[in-house]
């Protein structure tokens, strides 16, 4: 595709449910990035991923929050037991490699009620 | 934690007018990046200068870099109103793995 794709553009859930967000990387992008924008706010890094891997998760707020890349593609963000401050806008981003420029999806809205 | 912090907050401004955007970051970077936010959507890369740059343009955008003062700015001119948006500096975390955005400014360019 020609950009980061994410899907659903918007996600409305009640609390104390699981939900799944997934993003389509730039294609042969092997880094991906995961990370989260309250209103108001800089973006918040949550999870990188390098290939299949995550070499990076420091960022994810609890054990609620879990992220998959089986086969170094596309990503699924997992979100357990969601709580109303799990309200953001998740954004999707990939990169050809590690400190290469990142170019994000348009993100998903998450609603927790 | 937000590493970069823009100044100011909130910018309005006429259609032809020139805009100006700070930024302050807090460690030492290899480069820094800004980007722009339409409607807290999807970010836009901008430019990226690197830390032994002082200068660098992009059509009508012009950044430049301090390092001994830990800052940079945007310059944004002969301004339109499709540049109204959010624009955010950004560096990289020590380990590289992720870039680290300030609060951002919101620039409104009415016509």
């Amino acid at each position: 595709g020609a950009g980061v794709s994410q899907t659903p553009s918007n996600k409305v859930t009640e609390k104390g449910k699981y939900v799944e967000l997934r993003c389509d990387p730039i294609s042969g992008h092997t880094a991906l990035y995961w990370y989260r924008q309250s209103l108001g706010q800089g973006p918040e890094f949550l999870i990188y991923f390098q290939g299949t891997g995550a070499a990076d998760d420091s960022g994810l707020p609890n054990d609620r929050f879990f992220a998959v890349r089986p086969e170094g593609s596309v990503s699924t963000l997992k979100i357990q037991r969601t709580e109303r401050g799990d309200s953001a806008v998740y954004l999707c981003a990939s990169s050809t490699g590690w400190g290469d420029i990142q170019y994000f999806g348009a993100g998903t809205r998450l609603s927790v009620l | 934690s937000q590493q970069g912090e823009e100044d100011p907050q909130a910018l309005s401004i006429q259609e032809g007018e020139n805009a100006t955007m700070n930024c302050s970051y807090k460690t030492s970077i290899n480069n820094l990046q800004w980007y722009r936010q339409n409607s807290g959507r999807g970010l836009v890369h901008l430019i990226l200068i690197r830390s032994n740059e002082r200068e660098k343009h992009s059509g009508r955008l012009r950044v430049t870099l301090d390092t001994s003062k830990k800052s940079s700015s945007l310059l944004i001119t002969a301004s339109r109103a499709a540049d109204t948006a959010s624009y955010f500096c950004a560096t990289a975390n020590q380990a590289g793995t992720a870039l680290i955005f300030g609060k951002g400014t919101t620039l409104s360019v009415s016509s």
